[in-house]
């Protein structure tokens, strides 16, 4: 298994310019989550999905939107990005089966400019 | 809401005992949960512990929880250079299975 798998490990935007960001994980976990990582602080929230079909919106979720189309991809896309989304971003899944262990992919550097 | 609290810093001994602490306020969270994270990298979940518990040990790990004072500690026993890293608590709600993260405590291990 690869896990959470997370594209692209780095990215450089402009303000304005809209970019997505890819996830997959190969477990047939049915709960998928998007974090931001701001420097020095921890994780926080953006959106999460409980199911294909499904997704909800998390503690700052303001600028992003997310789809679930099927179990396995979970994508994050910025409309508009402005520097204050400048994070790194990280992924997870999780399911009853793991008693609901968050596994994380490696995570994307963004940085708007 | 939901609000998880450590300190930033700690600088230990290599050899030495290292006790992380942290603080939450959810008292419905099921499960606390210990990561770690290098430099760069991404997040290596280290150990939990289920929230009807008081301790579990694994290893050089020990995690206690005093569920009365939302208090959750980690000890790692003869801390080695390679365990420098930040440390980060987390919760996990019922509800979204979603985690809240502390700020994360930056462990430092001196030669």
């Amino acid at each position: 298994n690869a896990g959470v798998t997370q594209t692209p490990k780095f990215r450089i935007l402009k303000i304005g310019q809209s970019m997505t960001l890819q996830c997959t994980q190969d477990m047939n976990h049915n709960y998928m989550y998007w974090y931001r990582q701001d420097p020095g602080m921890g994780l926080k929230l953006i959106y999460y999905s409980v199911g294909a079909g499904i997704t909800d919106k998390g503690e700052v979720p303001n600028g992003y939107n997310v789809s679930r189309s099927t179990t396995e991809d979970f994508p994050l896309r910025l409309e508009l990005a402005a520097p204050s989304q400048t994070s790194v971003y990280f992924c997870a899944s999780s399911s009853r089966q793991v008693n609901y262990e968050q596994y994380f992919g490696p995570g994307t550097r963004l940085t708007v400019t | 809401g939901e609000d998880v609290e450590q300190s930033l810093f700690l600088s230990v001994r290599e050899g030495d005992s290292s006790v992380i602490n942290c603080t939450y306020t959810d008292s419905s969270s099921t499960y606390l949960y210990w990561y770690k994270q290098e430099p760069g990298a991404g997040l290596q979940l280290l150990t939990y512990i289920f929230s009807n518990m008081d301790m579990k040990q694994d290893q050089r790990l020990t995690v206690l929880l005093n569920k009365k004072d939302k208090h959750l500690s980690l000890r790692i026993a003869d801390t080695q250079t390679g365990d420098s890293a930040i440390y980060f608590c987390a919760e996990g709600d019922t509800g979204r299975r979603a985690l809240t993260f502390g700020s994360g405590t930056r462990l430092q291990v001196q030669p």
